[in-house]
């Protein structure tokens, strides 16, 4: 049974750039977040996706914006990328919001560095 | 705004001895609470969780207590094992399917 994959597992880029990353869910999920974790702190929410739609959003500016896909699958977009936006990107999926107890299951995360 | 707390960054236990960690939170909407294990270059694995109808839940080592009054949980590993060792995160959220708010989490370190 795959897991929550997300790729990259790294990504370098530089100031004013644009990025995109990837999440697959787990099997028979069809929710995705998306968390930024600055080091030395916890997850923060970024938004979430259910039905192709973001469901939730946390307090992050419009240069954050995402997809998700038929498959469930999504992306993660950044733009005008500024320094402070290193950080590890997780991808945690889970069930149909309702469904379940809401557990989230993570994939390993991309570590984005801005230079 | 922090609303999920964990005031200790580290702790250190002696194998085979009780690990508990700590979790307080401000947001009394909150019903639904995790513990997720990190490991370094992993990400955060679900755990043990608990909804406010219950103050304890167990499964196997793993037991969380919630006092809603304090508004305080805690994660006892009873017995602790080096494997245990990686850093602990709380989480809480506001209704099923709702987004969780996380700790800072604690880093377990469990001594031979």
């Amino acid at each position: 049974d795959a897991g929550v994959t997300q790729s990259p597992t790294h990504l370098i880029k530089t100031r004013g750039q644009q990025v995109t990353l990837r999440c697959s869910p787990k099997s028979g999920h069809d929710t995705v977040s998306w968390y930024q974790q600055a080091l030395g702190q916890g997850p923060q929410f970024i938004f979430q996706y259910y039905e192709e739609e973001e469901r939730q959003r946390g307090n992050f500016p419009d240069r954050f914006s995402g997809h998700q896909f038929p498959n469930y699958s999504s992306e993660l977009n950044v733009n005008a990328l500024l320094l402070g936006d290193s950080a590890l990107y997780l991808c945690a999926s889970s069930l149909t919001p309702g469904q379940g107890h809401g557990e989230q299951y993570f994939g390993p995360g991309t570590r984005l560095t801005v230079t | 705004d922090q609303q999920v707390k964990q005031n200790s960054p580290s702790l250190s236990v002696q194998e085979g001895r009780i690990s508990i960690l700590n979790c307080d939170y401000t947001n009394s909407m909150f019903d639904y609470f995790l513990w997720y294990k990190k490991y370094p270059a992993e990400g955060p694995t679900f755990l043990i969780s608990i909804s406010s109808i219950k103050d304890k839940n167990e499964d196997g080592r793993f037991t969380v207590f919630l006092n809603k009054s304090a508004k305080h949980l805690s994660l006892h590993i009873v017995p602790s094992q080096p494997g245990d060792s990686a850093v602990y995160f709380c989480a809480a959220s506001a209704g099923t399917g709702n987004q969780f708010y996380f700790g800072t989490g604690t880093s377990l370190t469990v001594i031979p």
